[in-house]
């Protein structure tokens, strides 16, 4: 069946560093990849899509890669701040979206 | 402009009662979808809309899950008997189209607890 891996574990970084959160999927081939961000007690915001032609897609301080030879995406968040504190959600999708269950990032300032 | 609308926010209620859950999407947007999240989980599919097409129901867990869409517009998810396990948050959301390159806009859902 499909499988998503997200890293159940929280991620904490220091304010400025760059954020890699790592989405890996098994047992089928998306031709979209979206990833959303999370607050607590408040639905998804979309934040970026990548197409399975497109190696990577940036938006100011995000930027999303699509391998899929390796069945992976890695989302950066350069120059973070305590502001981008969050779960991040990865969602590959064939036919329909299919979540992960997010990484925590926690910004320390 | 207004986002996607759930309504209650939160609900609580004895097992075995109905509960009915409303999602009001933006306005123009034709696809609407359900999702389930339990604490620490991801978000499960339950149910999606596309217009005027027959429902994609592969998602709901069991016959006592049902959805209805009005008007092509606002829609109500029903559980009829609610278990305890269907205790979670339940979202919605709503794109201008049901394409996969269409960003989900989600509400903030229904807390939903089930004593």
């Amino acid at each position: 069946s499909q499988k998503i891996e997200q890293n159940s574990e929280a991620l904490n970084i220091q304010e400025g560093k760059t954020a890699t959160l790592t989405c890996n999927y098994t047992n089928y081939s998306p031709a979209y990849l979206q990833w959303y961000r999370q607050d607590p007690g408040r639905g998804p915001v979309f934040l970026l899509l990548i197409r399975e032609n497109e190696k990577e897609k940036r938006k100011e301080r995000l930027k999303v890669t699509f391998d899929t030879t390796l069945k992976q995406s890695l989302f950066h968040i350069t120059a973070s701040q305590p502001a981008d504190s969050a779960t991040y959600l990865c969602a590959p999708s064939t036919g329909k979206l299919i979540f992960g269950q997010g990484t925590t990032l926690q910004v320390k300032p | 402009g207004a986002g996607v609308s759930q309504s209650p926010s939160n609900k609580v209620t004895e097992k075995g009662k109905d509960v009915e859950l409303r999602c009001d999407p933006i306005s123009g947007h034709t696809a609407l979808y359900w999702y389930r999240q339990s604490l620490g989980q991801g978000l499960e599919f339950l149910i999606y809309f596309q217009g005027n097409s027959a429902p994609d129901k592969s998602g709901l867990p069991s016959d006592r899950f049902s959805a209805e869409r009005t008007g092509g517009s606002v829609s109500t998810l029903t559980i009829q008997r609610t278990q305890q396990e269907d205790s979670a948050v339940y979202l919605c959301a709503s794109s201008l189209r049901g394409q996969l390159t269409q960003p989900q806009h989600f509400g903030d859902g229904t807390r939903l607890s089930i004593l």
